[in-house]
C-alpha cells in the first residue's frame, strides 16, 4: 500500500484568494486523482492527473478553477482559484494500488479547507 | 452524478451489535469496494469483491454481492466504539481506468 501525505491539513482562506494543496507519494505512481468532499457528502472526483500530460477533468470542474500540476510520479498538487464559501470542503488525493485491474485506491489524510 | 445509493444514510447501534449498510448501484461493475472514513479524514480501504464473488469475509467484515440486483451489503459483526465513521462503497467505472464512483455512504455512530 502507499502512504499519502497532503499539505495542509486545514486552512481558512479568505473570499478571492487561491489555495495550493500538496500531495506526496511514497512511491511512483502513474494516475493520481483529486476528489472533493463537500460538508455531509459523498466524494465527488475532480480530476486525475497523469504525469507529463495534462490533468482529465470531470463534468463540472474546469481547469482555470482547479488547475493540477504533475511535475513527476510522486507528488501532485491542486489549486483552488478565485475561492468562494461554495468551495469549502475537504480535497483529497489518491492512488492506485493493490491487485492491477481492481482499482483499489490509497488516500491521503485529506485537506480541510474554509473558505470565509 | 453518483453511481449509487446507500441506506440507511445514519445508523446508531450499541456496542456489541451488528451493523449491516446496503449499497445499490447502476451500471455493470469489475468490482465493488468499501471505505471507511473517520470525522472527515481520508479514506481506508477496507474490502473489494470481484463481480463473480457473492460473498467476501475479512476479519469482522462480511460483504455481499448481489449483480442480479445491483446492490451489496456490508456487515460489521459485534460492533466497537471504534467503528464510528462513514462508510462508502465505490465501483470502478467500466473502461476509464481507476475513476471510481462513490455511494453516498452511511453514518454508523456505535455506542460504548
Amino acid at each position: 500500500s502507499a502512504v499519502i501525505s497532503q499539505k495542509p491539513s486545514r486552512d481558512i482562506c479568505q473570499r478571492g484568494t487561491s489555495l495550493t494543496i500538496q500531495c506526496q507519494v511514497d512511491s511512483q505512481v502513474t494516475m493520481m486523482f483529486w476528489y472533493r468532499q463537500q460538508p455531509g457528502q459523498s466524494l465527488t472526483l475532480i480530476a486525475t492527473a497523469n504525469q507529463g500530460s495534462e490533468a482529465t477533468y470531470e463534468s463540472g470542474f474546469v481547469i482555470d478553477k482547479f488547475p493540477i500540476s504533475r511535475p513527476n510520479l510522486t507528488f501532485s498538487t491542486l489549486t483552488v482559484s478565485n475561492m468562494s464559501p461554495e468551495d469549502s470542503s475537504i480535497y483529497l488525493c489518491s492512488v492506485e494500488g493493490g491487485v492491477k485491474g481492481l482499482y483499489e485506491q490509497f488516500f491521503g489524510p485529506g485537506t480541510r479547507l474554509t473558505v470565509l | 452524478s453518483q453511481q449509487g445509493e446507500e441506506d440507511p444514510q445514519a445508523l446508531s447501534i450499541q456496542e456489541g451489535e451488528n451493523a449491516t449498510m446496503n449499497c445499490s448501484y447502476k451500471t455493470s461493475i469489475n468490482n465493488l469496494q468499501w471505505y471507511r472514513q473517520n470525522s472527515g479524514r481520508g479514506l481506508v480501504h477496507l474490502i473489494l469483491i470481484r463481480s463473480n464473488e457473492r460473498e467476501k469475509h475479512s476479519g469482522r467484515l462480511r460483504v455481499t454481492l448481489d449483480t442480479s440486483k445491483k446492490s451489496s451489503s456490508l456487515l460489521i459483526t459485534a460492533s466497537r466504539a471504534a467503528d464510528t465513521a462513514s462508510y462508502f462503497c465505490a465501483t470502478p467505472i467500466y473502461n476509464q481506468g481507476g475513476k471510481l464512483i462513490f455511494g453516498q455512504g452511511t453514518e454508523l455512530s456505535v455506542k460504548p
